[in-house]
């Protein structure tokens, strides 16, 4: 089974409209974590947000926010307000065991395309 | 500051040569990844390194693709007898080793002929 899914692709959003990109994964440790990249034309992979496994709240990073459900195994993120500069690949990753993992998963990624 | 540097930025080979690519961390990282990207594909795990040992060797895909990490710093990817498969952006990466996300290099995009 796959460990980190994006089922999408590709996305289009308007400008100043917001986007979600989804995310599943898939452990059966109870300790993890979960990251957000951007990798723009350039080639440059760009960090974005992290959430814990053991994270009450929802992470936030400006105008980005990660929607972790748990039960379901999802983190999908959330870009409020897009902006042109936020057209890029997404990738959705993950780290097995926070303290003792080593190995990251990256999902396949989503192709963000912002409209003007 | 100074982030994860990579060297050479671009390489061409022909097929059949040995290539080695570099990886700076960042000062104090102890964790360092090597992935491989593939024209509009996602990343492809390659190897793990903790300090100085590679604990996680999984993800590399023949027996002519060798890495090692000296002095808990700086890393080498060897390829040998490079084939046209070969040809993709090879990134470095760097974490502490808690939280543990990654900052990427800018990649080394390796050009088989």
């Amino acid at each position: 089974a796959q460990k980190i899914t994006q089922t999408q692709p590709g996305m289009f959003v308007q400008e100043k409209e917001a986007v979600t990109l989804d995310c599943t994964y898939d452990t059966s440790d109870p300790s993890y974590g979960l990251f957000w990249y951007k990798q723009p034309s350039s080639g440059e992979m760009i960090f974005l947000i992290y959430q814990g496994s053991y994270d009450q709240q929802n992470a936030t990073e400006g105008r980005y926010s990660l929607n972790f459900q748990k039960a379901r195994k999802s983190a999908n993120l959330v870009i409020s307000a897009s902006q042109l500069g936020d057209s890029a690949m997404y990738f959705c990753a993950m780290r097995e065991g926070i303290i003792t993992g080593n190995q990251f998963y990256f999902g396949t990624g989503t192709s963000l395309t912002v409209i003007p | 500051g100074a982030g994860v540097s990579q060297s050479p930025s671009n390489k061409v080979t022909e097929k059949g040569k040995d290539v080695e690519l570099r990886c700076d961390p960042i000062s104090g990282h102890t964790a360092l990844y090597w992935y491989r990207q593939s024209l509009g594909q996602g990343l492809e795990f390659l190897i793990y390194f903790q300090g100085n040992s590679a604990p996680d060797k999984s993800g590399l895909p023949s027996d002519r693709f060798s890495a090692e990490r000296t002095g808990g710093s700086v890393s080498t990817l060897t390829i040998q007898r490079t084939q046209q498969e070969d040809s993709a952006v090879y990134l470095c990466a760097s974490s502490l080793a808690r939280r543990g996300e990654q900052f990427f290099g800018p990649g080394t995009r390796l050009t088989v002929l």
